[in-house]
């Protein structure tokens, strides 16, 4: 059974780093082929695919984000972090992790963790 | 980045009717493998996005055979037969043809 769960600070004020992390089981992340990726939805807007670290340790950004995100893993492969630099208001959101398996898409998700970044 | 575009963004509906959602992308999603990788989610109120239909046309494990998709190139569909309480939520278009992996902009079903 697939599981993904997120966690992470609640809220943060404007100007710091937001710390993420995925908790994953039943699967690895060293098994070829597997990736696990970020993704965050604003209240009432719709997904934006953030970045994916797969099982090689190769990362993946968007390119509209990329100067502000790192993307990593654990070395047992069972969490992956996502750290957002220099945080403001338009990244409050919920963020969420899922796994991209043999096809390129998201079959699994996790509950999402929201983030309120205020001051 | 691939704009993926949906309509209606507002979709009424009465139990048991039938209903199709538009999703056009700005260019063509035929991967240089030959496959097309549009995939359709569903988000219930309060819950993560889960996967419906992938690759255009073939349903995720569980899905029931009331939800259908079709459409290539750049112009794809997802349709909903006999529509029960259970399907009420937003409806999302994804790309991962092209980098980035882009989605629509959502499409909401409810109750007329």
């Amino acid at each position: 059974q697939v599981t993904l769960k997120e966690s992470g600070p609640g809220m943060l004020q404007p100007s710091k780093t937001l710390s993420l992390t995925c908790s994953f089981s039943g699967f690895s992340l060293s098994t070829s082929g597997m990736v696990v990726s970020w993704i965050r939805q604003p209240s009432g807007k719709s997904l934006e695919w953030l970045a994916a670290i797969d099982w090689d340790g190769d990362k993946y950004y968007n390119p509209s984000l990329k100067s502000r995100l790192t993307v990593s893993k654990n070395t047992s492969n069972t969490q992956v972090f996502l750290k957002i630099t220099s945080v403001d208001i338009a990244d409050t959101a919920t963020y969420y992790c899922a796994r991209i398996a043999a096809i390129p898409l998201f079959d699994y998700w996790g509950q999402g963790v929201m983030v309120t970044v205020s001051s | 980045d691939v704009l993926m575009t949906q309509t209606p963004v507002s979709l009424p509906v009465s139990l048991g009717g039938q209903v199709s959602i538009s999703c056009r992308s700005s260019q063509s999603l035929v991967h240089s493998d030959g496959n097309t990788y549009l995939h359709w989610y569903l988000q219930k109120p309060g819950q993560s996005p889960q996967l419906l239909i992938y690759r255009v046309s073939n349903r995720f494990s569980g899905v029931p055979d009331r939800f259908s998709g079709s459409g290539s190139g750049t112009d794809f569909t997802l349709k909903i037969s006999r529509v029960e309480p259970e399907d009420l939520g937003v409806y999302y278009c994804l790309q991962s043809t092209h980098f980035p992996l882009t989605f629509g902009s959502g499409t909401k079903l409810e109750i007329k």
